[in-house]
C-alpha cells in the first residue's frame, strides 16, 4: 500500500542536542509537509517542500530546518532542541494544487519527540 | 487569514447515542473543509472532506458532515456512536501556499464514549 512512513516513532533527545526526524513516502507526491503538534493542541504547519522549493511558515523558529534530498524523503532537523520543542511531529504529503485544484494531504503516524 | 473554531473541547456521549461535533470556519473564498480523527499517540486519519457540490458529505466509519455557508459551519455527525469512536476530532480548512496546500486546524474536540 502506498503510504507515508515516519521514523522513529519515538525519539528522545537531550536539551540542546541536534536531532533529525525522518519521513518517507511511496505516494510519489511532489509536496511534503511538516507539522508540529504540542500536547492537547492542534497541528501547526512548520514548512513544506514543493518539489525542491522550500516554503517556510512566517512564525517557524530558525531552530527548525528541513532537507529534501529526493522526492521520497524529507527530514526535519532541530538544531538545538529546547524543552518547548517536545511535541508530536507529523509529516504529510500531497500532490501540488492550484487555485482550481485542492489536493488532500496524507499523514504519517508521527514521531513523538521528548526533550530531557 | 483563515481560522477554525471548535467550541467544544470535550464531549461525552453514551454508546449508541447520536453525535454532533461543531465546527465554524473563517475563510475569504470557497472553503475546502476537512474532518480528521486522531487516536492517542497516532497520526491523523481523514474522515471526510468537502470541496464543492452536495453540502452533505459522507465519510468513513459512518460519519457525515453538512456544509452550511450561511452559518460558516461544517458540523460532523454520526447517528449512533460506537465505543471505538472515542478519540480527538479536528476540523480543518485548506488553503493554498507556495505550490502546496495548507491545513489550518481547530483546537480539536475530545470525544469520550460511555458504555
Amino acid at each position: 500500500d502506498a503510504m507515508v512512513i515516519q521514523n522513529p516513532r519515538y525519539q528522545v533527545t537531550q536539551f540542546g542536542k541536534p536531532v533529525t526526524l525522518s519521513c518517507s513516502q511511496t505516494l510519489n507526491h511532489n509536496v511534503m509537509y511538516w507539522y508540529q503538534q504540542k500536547s492537547s493542541q492542534a497541528p501547526k504547519l512548520l514548512f513544506h517542500y514543493y518539489d525542491k522549493d522550500f516554503n517556510n511558515e512566517a512564525d517557524t523558529p530558525d531552530n527548525f530546518q528541513s532537507r529534501r534530498p529526493n522526492t521520497s524523503f524529507c527530514f526535519l532537523d532541530i538544531r538545538s532542541p529546547g524543552l518547548g520543542d517536545a511535541a508530536m511531529y507529523l509529516c504529510a504529503t500531497s500532490r501540488s494544487g492550484g487555485l482550481s485544484s485542492y489536493n488532500e494531504q496524507f499523514f504519517g503516524p508521527g514521531t513523538r519527540l521528548t526533550v530531557l | 487569514a483563515q481560522s477554525v473554531t471548535q467550541p467544544d473541547i470535550h464531549i461525552t456521549v453514551s454508546e449508541g447515542a447520536s453525535l454532533e461535533l461543531r465546527c465554524n470556519y473563517s475563510y475569504g473564498a470557497t472553503p475546502y473543509l476537512f474532518w480528521y480523527v486522531q487516536s492517542p499517540g497516532q497520526g491523523l486519519q481523514l474522515l471526510l472532506k468537502y470541496f464543492s457540490g452536495d453540502t452533505l458529505v459522507q465519510g468513513i466509519k459512518g460519519f457525515e458532515a453538512e456544509f452550511k455557508r450561511s452559518q460558516s459551519s461544517f458540523n460532523l455527525r454520526k447517528p449512533s456512536v460506537h465505543w471505538s469512536d472515542a478519540a480527538e476530532y479536528f476540523c480543518a480548512v485548506g488553503s493554498f501556499t507556495g505550490g502546496g496546500n495548507k491545513l489550518t486546524f481547530g483546537t480539536g474536540t475530545q470525544l469520550k464514549v460511555e458504555l
